[in-house]
C-alpha cells in the first residue's frame, strides 16, 4: 500500500521567512496531493491540492510543487504569518481513490 | 450551507463497553470517509463509503470496529469492547464523490476510554 513520509515534524521560523515542508511518496500510482493545515483543537483543512498532471500549483503565499518521476511532493509558504501556525499534512490519494494516506504532520511556529 | 457535523462532540466511556459515533456529511456527498488521530499523530484511514458501492473497510483495525451508512447520508462508526488504545479522535469527512476532490472534514469525537 501507499506509504508518505513527510518531513520535517518541527519547523520554526521568523515572520516573513519562507517555510517549507517535503514530501515522499511510495506508489507511483498516486495521483492526487493535497495539503491540509489543522490549528489546535480543529479540524483539518484543505489549503492547496495538485494533481499529477500538473509540476506546481500557486495560491498567493502558498505553492506547491511536484515530482512525479523521483515520487516527492513539496508545500511553501512565503512572507509567514503567525497565523499559519499550524499542523499541516500532506497526503496521496491512489488511483483506485479509495483512500488518502497522510504524511505524520509538521508542526509549523512563525515567531512575531 | 452546513458542513460535516460529528456527534458527540466528546466520549468517556469504560473499558469493555461498546460506543457508536455518529457522521453526517455535507448533503449530496455521495463519498465518506473515517479517519482516526491519535495524539500528536497523523490521519489513519479507517473506512470508505461510496455511493451503493461496497465499502473500503480495508483501515479497520480489527473486527470490534464496525460501520454502517444508512440511505447514502448518515453513517455509525460502531467500537464494540472498547479499549484502552482506542482512545483518539475520529474524524468523518465526505466529497462530492470518490476520487481526487476535496474531503471536508467534521469536528471530531474525541473517545477516551478509562
Amino acid at each position: 500500500g501507499e506509504n508518505v513520509e513527510q518531513h520535517p515534524s518541527t519547523l520554526s521560523v521568523q515572520e516573513g521567512d519562507s517555510a517549507v515542508i517535503k514530501c515522499t511518496y511510495s506508489d507511483s500510482a498516486s495521483n492526487y496531493f493535497p495539503w491540509y493545515k489543522q490549528e489546535l483543537g480543529k479540524r483539518p483543512q484543505l489549503i492547496i491540492d495538485i494533481r499529477s498532471n500538473v509540476g506546481e500549483k500557486k495560491d498567493q503565499r502558498i505553492a506547491v510543487t511536484l515530482n512525479k518521476t523521483a515520487k516527492h511532493f513539496s508545500l511553501h509558504i512565503t512572507e509567514t504569518q503567525p497565523e499559519d501556525s499550524a499542523v499541516y499534512f500532506c497526503a496521496a490519494l491512489t488511483e483506485s481513490g479509495s483512500r488518502l494516506t497522510f504524511g505524520e504532520g509538521t508542526q509549523l511556529t512563525v515567531n512575531p | 450551507g452546513a458542513g460535516v457535523s460529528q456527534s458527540p462532540s466528546n466520549k468517556v466511556t469504560e473499558k469493555g463497553k461498546d460506543v457508536e459515533l455518529r457522521c453526517d456529511p455535507i448533503s449530496g456527498h455521495t463519498a465518506l470517509y473515517w479517519y482516526r488521530q491519535s495524539l500528536g499523530q497523523g490521519l489513519e484511514f479507517l473506512i470508505y463509503f461510496q455511493g451503493n458501492s461496497a465499502p473500503d473497510k480495508s483501515g479497520l483495525p480489527s473486527d470490534r470496529f464496525s460501520a454502517e451508512r444508512t440511505g447514502g447520508s448518515v453513517s455509525t462508526l460502531t467500537i464494540q469492547r472498547t479499549q484502552q488504545e482506542d482512545s483518539a479522535v475520529y474524524l468523518c469527512a465526505s466529497s462530492f464523490t470518490g476520487g481526487p476532490y476535496e474531503q471536508y472534514f467534521g469536528p471530531g469525537t474525541r473517545l477516551t476510554v478509562t
